[in-house]
């Protein structure tokens, strides 16, 4: 089967600008997931979707921070405007069921400067 | 309390022996238990995971949970150079969705 995936693999910006993250998850996978992983920590979680529904955003910065998920299927996760410390690598994955494991695409990384 | 806690590393073992992760968390209602491996620059990957008391193993890893203590344990026997990685704990809790935590992350060397 078909992996996670995401675009773009790598994104330069300034602060204050903006920038959106593609994700297409596994086929049949109802739950999608977005992650920051800054370097050296572990992901934490962004927001979580149950089909086209959002069941976790507690962690979104809300207030430049926004994400969809269109039809159920792919998803995109815009930053507006970016800080320094939104670099880090921004993780989809996708799950059958909510509590399975995870499959992650490749990542994206973003450093603003 | 952070919600899910890993022994702090970097972990260094020498070639052939046994390495040993921990990995602590807060939330008593959680029920699935996941070690996830990444390398250097890549994402994680899934080698265990585990959702009731006791051992499981495979192949070269053992995952050991104990719901009483909120711990979970990952073993690698016979540690090999490419099993040099950051290991991530995560752990869900059924009643939140689904949500899944990762602790910070246990860096693992294992030298020749």
């Amino acid at each position: 089967e078909a992996g996670v995936a995401q675009s773009p693999r790598y994104k330069i910006i300034e602060k204050r600008q903006s920038v959106a993250f593609w994700c297409n998850p596994i086929s049949g996978h109802a739950t999608l997931y977005w992650y920051q992983q800054i370097l050296g920590q572990g992901p934490k979680l962004l927001i979580q979707f149950q089909n086209n529904g959002v069941v976790d955003d507690s962690q979104l910065p809300k207030d430049r921070f926004s994400a969809e998920r269109l039809k159920g299927v792919d998803s995109t996760l815009k930053i507006q405007p970016a800080k320094l410390e939104d670099s880090a690598v921004y993780l989809c994955a996708s799950s059958p069921l909510l509590g399975s494991p995870l499959h992650f695409g490749n990542g994206t990384r973003l450093t603003v400067t | 309390q952070k919600e899910v806690e890993q022994n702090s590393g970097p972990l260094s073992v020498p070639e052939g022996a046994i390495a040993s992760l921990n990995c602590t968390y807060s939330d008593r209602g959680s029920q699935s238990f996941f070690w996830y491996r990444q390398y250097s620059g890549k994402s994680p990957e899934l080698i265990m995971s585990i959702y009731s008391n006791g051992d499981k193993e495979d192949g070269r890893f053992t995952a050991q949970l104990n719901k009483a203590s909120q711990y979970v344990s990952l073993l690698i026997r016979d540690s090999q150079p490419s099993d040099s990685a950051t290991y991530l704990c995560a752990v869900n809790n059924g009643n939140q969705g689904g949500k899944l935590i990762f602790g910070q992350g246990t860096e693992l060397s294992v030298k020749p």
